[in-house]
């Protein structure tokens, strides 16, 4: 159990572009989907953290319309990198927060990895 | 299937030594990582192993043995602040991470 999918695995764009990353819990219901970005071997670096129904909270140095979240349902949630830049090129990890559960808890994408020419 | 296998939670005592292992069946190998979280924050990674051995690093220790699949994280002198969850990933042939549930270590004094 406490699957969560993430699509596409890896995607090529082109810069300007725009590319949207889904994220969704298989087999559950999630409160809370957070959003990260990894660079090589280094750590997980919170974007964003998405309620359903609500507005998501930036953190600090990320740009909310560059870095589009929607939390639409308790089971999926997007994010878009708006105007791609090669800069934005990385690994886009999402976790999930279980329906009932502290934030505590998260599950792990398999994560998307970008490359922007 | 692709699966990741860690304890779901162990206690030790200030000062000790403990290791949390990790076992793995993964389409393919790319290296696999350790990560610290504490509650609230984002993960911290910790270590990356690709090659079988033991690869120290200060306090913390991680070991490979790719034929048996399997991998550790040796913390030693436990202190307080290392009471987190400890999360064991590994890089299948897609490089897609492969997340293992996580590993509740509880200090005590």
């Amino acid at each position: 159990g406490a699957v969560v999918s993430q699509h596409p695995s890896r995607v090529i764009c082109k810069s300007g572009t725009s590319v949207k990353i889904e994220c969704r819990s298989l087999d559950f219901q999630a409160t809370t989907m957070f959003w990260y970005r990894q660079f090589p071997k280094q750590s997980l670096m919170l974007m964003a953290t998405s309620n359903e129904g609500s507005k998501a909270t930036y953190e600090q140095g990320v740009e909310k319309d560059k870095f589009l979240i929607n939390h639409a349902s308790l089971t999926l949630s997007t994010l878009t990198v708006t105007s791609a830049h090669p800069e934005d090129s990385s690994f886009y990890i999402c976790s999930a927060t279980p329906l009932g559960a502290s934030t505590d808890t998260q599950y792990f994408g398999p994560g998307t990895r970008l490359t922007v020419l | 299937g692709q699966n990741i296998d860690q304890p779901t939670e162990m206690t030790a005592t200030e000062g000790a030594i403990v290791q949390i292992n990790c076992t793995y069946q993964t389409s393919g190998f790319n290296g696999l990582f350790w990560y610290q979280q504490h509650a609230g924050e984002a993960p911290t990674f910790l270590s990356y192993n690709v090659l079988d051995g033991l690869e120290e690093k200060g306090r913390f220790s991680s070991f490979l043995s790719r034929s048996k699949g399997y991998s550790y994280l040796l913390l030693k002198e436990l202190q307080m602040k290392d009471s987190a969850s400890y999360l064991c990933a590994v890089l299948d042939s897609n490089y897609q991470l492969i997340w293992g549930a996580g590993t509740k270590l509880i200090i005590k004094p």
